[in-house]
């Protein structure tokens, strides 16, 4: 079966870190590029960050401001995001995202994502 | 930074009727790279239409886009009940690749 499972969210102290991993199957990861979409609750989709296949490219979310990072392994076949000096703001579910076929960036395959609470 | 802008917030419709959604860009958006998506509660979004008027695959011909430049539309000519949810617009053509704020097609 073609999907995504994100995994590592769950409770984060103001100011603490998390890393967030996703398991790609059914398809060919290392062929793909990989993104990061967030919702906060009750909002809209927010981008987050993206990679290219061969990790040439890598992109982010102007409002991130450099705490997160965006990484690929391609031996474990996983995506990852690590999230650093979190804010209650970065409370949101994370989707892990597919690129489009053809290398544009829009999104063909979603993850059922993972809940990031950001609290005190 | 290129802000997407979906007009209406809200749109009440009955089945059968013909639904219309803007998405409007603040700077032109390049070869037409914008792309529609569905998101029904408590699910993640589903890719409906890419290219501003390629449907993606599965997605049923009653729905289509148009546009270019800074003004998309989304047309879903027969509404189903299956349609409802919220619908969002983005654009890839530069990063950041950012997303409209949704509007909510709603049952009348």
């Amino acid at each position: 079966e073609v999907q995504l499972v994100e995994s590592g969210g769950g409770l984060v102290k103001p100011g603490g870190s998390l890393r967030l991993s996703c398991a790609p199957s059914g398809f060919t990861f290392s062929s793909s590029t990989m993104n990061w979409v967030r919702q906060a609750p009750g909002k809209g989709l927010e981008w987050v960050s993206g990679m290219t296949a061969s990790s040439t490219y890598i992109y982010y979310a102007d409002s991130l401001k450099g705490r997160f990072t965006i990484s690929r392994d391609y031996a474990e076949n996983s995506l990852y995001l690590q999230m650093s000096s979190l804010r209650a703001e970065d409370t949101a579910v994370y989707y892990c995202v597919r690129g489009a076929w053809n290398g544009d960036w829009f999104f063909d395959l979603w993850g059922r994502g993972t809940l990031v609470t950001v609290s005190s | 930074e290129i802000v997407l802008t979906q007009s209406p917030g809200t749109l009440s419709l009955s089945p059968g009727e013909r639904a219309t959604l803007s998405c409007r860009a603040s700077q032109s958006v390049s070869s037409s790279n914008l792309a529609w998506y569905q998101q029904k509660p408590g699910q993640a979004p589903r890719l409906l239409m890419y290219g501003a008027s390629s449907r993606a695959t599965g997605i049923p011909d009653r729905f289509s886009g148009s546009g270019s430049g800074t003004d998309f539309t989304l047309t879903i000519s027969r509404l189903e009940p299956e349609d409802f949810g919220v619908y969002y617009c983005q654009q890839y053509g530069r990063s950041p690749f950012t997303f409209g704020q949704g509007t909510k097609l709603e049952i009348k």
